[in-house]
């Protein structure tokens, strides 16, 4: 069965640092794999996919994620952080054999940036 | 803006009560999917549809849940005899034909039972 990890449920940073959020995801064939932003009482929104091609894919917002197969990892990036930035971050991921299907998630990480 | 809108947005009720929820995907999601999200969690997959067609059910969804989407269009999930444990945020998705890996998801429906 897929299994998604992130690891630390809380990060903070400072405006203008680096963000790093990590994900580690458990499967017998590499998934599909996305990371999903949540504002407070907000539905998710979708930063980045990899699907196939090009294992760093760049997103919305400056992010990026690198795939790494070796590792079965999809860490998420950002070079600077911005206040605006601060929001619930989930890593996803879905089987390819099902055109897609049902996401499985990760249990979050939220990410504070102060000033 | 996904184009994914759900009603209402917000649900208090009382135990032992019925709910239902609505979630309208645009007219071109031949896949509606329905997650939970409690409190500090990760989303958890409920069930999908594919056009009228319930494809699968997770074992969260107990005898008490039951969704439907007449004509493939529009989704409703009920809940029968409402219990505490179901508070939580119920999200739904929509999935385009032939864009099989992106989902859009609605506001969700925050639901407090009391």
């Amino acid at each position: 069965a897929q299994s998604v990890t992130q690891l630390g449920s809380h990060v903070s940073v400072s405006e203008g640092a680096l963000v790093l959020l990590r994900c580690n995801y458990s499967s017998s064939v590499p998934p599909y794999l996305f990371w999903y932003v949540q504002y407070p009482n907000q539905g998710l929104q979708l930063l980045l996919k990899y699907t196939t091609g090009a294992t760093l894919v760049k997103g919305i917002n400056g992010f990026e994620a690198e795939f790494k197969k070796s590792e079965t990892s999809f860490h998420l990036t950002k070079p600077s952080a911005h206040m605006s930035d601060a929001a619930e971050y989930f890593c996803a991921v879905s089987d390819r054999g099902n055109q897609g299907g049902k996401l499985i998630f990760g249990q979050g990480t939220e990410l504070s940036v102060k000033p | 803006d996904t184009g994914v809108s759900q009603d209402p947005r917000h649900k208090i009720t009382k135990r032992g009560q019925n709910v239902t929820f609505r979630c309208d995907p645009i007219s071109e999601h031949n896949r509606l999917y329905w997650y939970r999200q409690t409190l500090g969690q990760g989303p958890e997959f409920l069930t999908y549809f594919q056009n009228e067609a319930q494809l699968e059910k997770s074992r969260l969804l107990s005898d008490r849940f039951s969704a439907e989407r007449p004509k493939g269009s529009f989704s409703t999930l009920e809940i029968q005899r409402t219990e505490q444990g179901d508070s939580a945020m119920y999200l739904c998705a929509g999935q385009l034909a032939g864009v099989f890996y992106e989902q859009y998801f609605g506001p969700g429906t925050r639901l407090t039972v009391t």
